[in-house]
């Protein structure tokens, strides 16, 4: 398994302001993945964290609204910026130590924007 | 894209009592995980399960692969059980990307 510490638990922001979430790994893993869980539905992918490079956004996500960064293979950080109530979610990091095995998802973020 | 489907949505049962929940995919997979997402959003593992039969305790999980879904029992339920139970599979077709897609969950309210 992996321990996953992600930062901060929950918050309440207002809108217009961006917030930056943590995720650390307690070892080396190949893939790290943010999620977005809004109220009441199930996860659904933002991007890949990619280690040293741009991360891979999925459909209906921008780097522009969704910064990512994932310095080295046991680090990275999502910033939802400019928010507005719509961003009221659930964010969490998930990581797999290599390609196709079992995922492990940190604690989550619960983020309330007012 | 892959669909995953997981029934039934909602579930409401007595303590004591055994429950089977259902998920569907379209495609080959090679990775299949059942979560238990608890009252704070937290997601607890429960089984990686691209194939075959897993018990833990109570819980057992069943994984037909060829024929495209998983089956999650829950036998003796007790009120901790209650939450959201979600399906998530990594669909197979050799460029995986390592992402998994959930179905919509079911959510299970055990009674005391």
């Amino acid at each position: 398994s992996a321990v996953i510490s992600q930062k901060p638990s929950r918050d309440i922001c207002q809108r217009g302001t961006s917030l930056t979430i943590q995720c650390q790994v307690d070892s080396q893993v190949t893939m790290m993945f943010w999620y977005r869980q809004q109220p009441g539905q199930s996860l659904t992918l933002i991007a890949t964290a990619n280690q040293g490079s741009e991360a891979t956004y999925e459909s209906g996500f921008v780097i522009d609204k969704f910064p990512i960064s994932r310095p080295n293979l046991t680090f990275s950080t999502l910033t939802v910026s400019n928010m507005s109530p719509e961003d009221s979610s659930i964010y969490l990091c998930s990581v797999e130590r290599l390609l196709d095995t079992e995922a492990f998802f940190g604690q989550g973020t619960r983020l309330t924007v007012v | 894209g892959i669909q995953v489907e997981q029934s039934p949505p909602d579930l409401i049962l007595q303590e004591g009592a055994n429950s089977t929940l259902r998920c569907n995919f379209s495609d080959s997979v090679n990775n299949l995980q059942w979560f238990h997402q608890n009252p704070w959003g937290q997601l607890i593992n429960l089984f990686y399960i691209p194939s075959g039969t897993k018990q833990n305790g109570r819980l057992s999980a069943t994984t037909v692969a060829t024929e495209r879904y998983s089956l999650l029992y829950i036998s003796s339920s007790q009120t901790t059980d209650s939450g959201v139970y979600f399906c998530a599979v990594e669909r197979d077709y050799g460029g995986s990307q390592g992402n998994l897609i959930f179905g919509k969950g079911t959510k299970l309210s055990v009674k005391p």
